[in-house]
């Protein structure tokens, strides 16, 4: 069975400083990879995802993550934090190929203090 | 991306009435919509997939005779809440996949149910 790790439940981080949101996962086969934001009471808007080429994946709002395959890892990394930056922050994955359910992380809520 | 929209964004009903409630795509044709429960504090919840044209594939626990999925047409997408009671009160969500690329799945801004 697939499944995403998100470790921390909350990361703080000053204003101007760089962040990363850490996503391990385990999927048979070649995986998809995803991140999504979710601000209070709103749905889940898609920042970026890796299928294939790149290792590094660059999405929106300056946002980017790095494939890791030896480690499993799929990391979501900012250069310099927003306050506005500050949500809920979703990691998923599934199988590549064809129709392959999603599978979500727990979340990770992101504080950016100015 | 794709513009997916939900309606009511919130609704406030008694307990033992039904709530329905829309999922559209507005930007492309959706062969697939996904329907979703966040619990507060939680990830979500995958509680139905529905194909156009075709019943409703259930996730284990979900009673299809309570939440009941119609998906009319290629834009289209409703969520039944029948007989409702508090325990449903909850942050519902749907996604939809895109005919042409079927490697992302984007989400309606959610439909907050609170039951009385």
């Amino acid at each position: 069975a697939q499944s995403v790790a998100q470790p921390e439940d909350q990361v703080n981080v000053a204003e101007g400083n760089p962040l990363t949101v850490k996503c391990t996962y385990s999927v048979s086969g070649n995986p998809y990879l995803f991140w999504y934001v979710q601000y209070p009471n709103r749905g889940l808007q898609f920042l970026l995802k890796y299928i294939t080429g790149d290792n590094l994946v660059k999405g929106s709002y300056g946002f980017e993550a790095e494939f890791n395959k030896s480690q499993t890892s799929f990391h979501l990394k900012k250069p310099s934090a927003l306050v506005s930056d500050s949500a809920l922050y979703f990691c998923a994955v599934r199988a590549s190929g064809g129709y392959q359910k999603v599978t979500f992380g727990i979340g990770t809520k992101l504080q950016v203090i100015p | 991306g794709a513009v997916v929209s939900q309606h009511p964004s919130w609704v406030i009903c008694k307990s033992g009435t039904s709530v329905k409630i829309e999922c559209r795509s507005l930007d492309f044709q959706a062969t697939t919509m996904f329907w979703y429960r966040q619990f507060p504090k939680q990830s979500l919840m995958l509680m139905a997939t529905s194909n156009e044209g075709s019943k409703a594939t259930y996730e284990q626990g979900v009673e299809k005779d309570k939440f009941l999925i119609n998906h009319a047409s290629l834009t289209l997408s409703t969520l039944t809440v029948t007989s409702a009671h508090p325990e449903d009160s909850s942050f519902y969500i749907c996604s939809v996949r895109w005919q042409l690329s079927t490697d992302t799945q984007y989400f309606g801004p959610g439909t907050r149910l609170t039951v009385l």
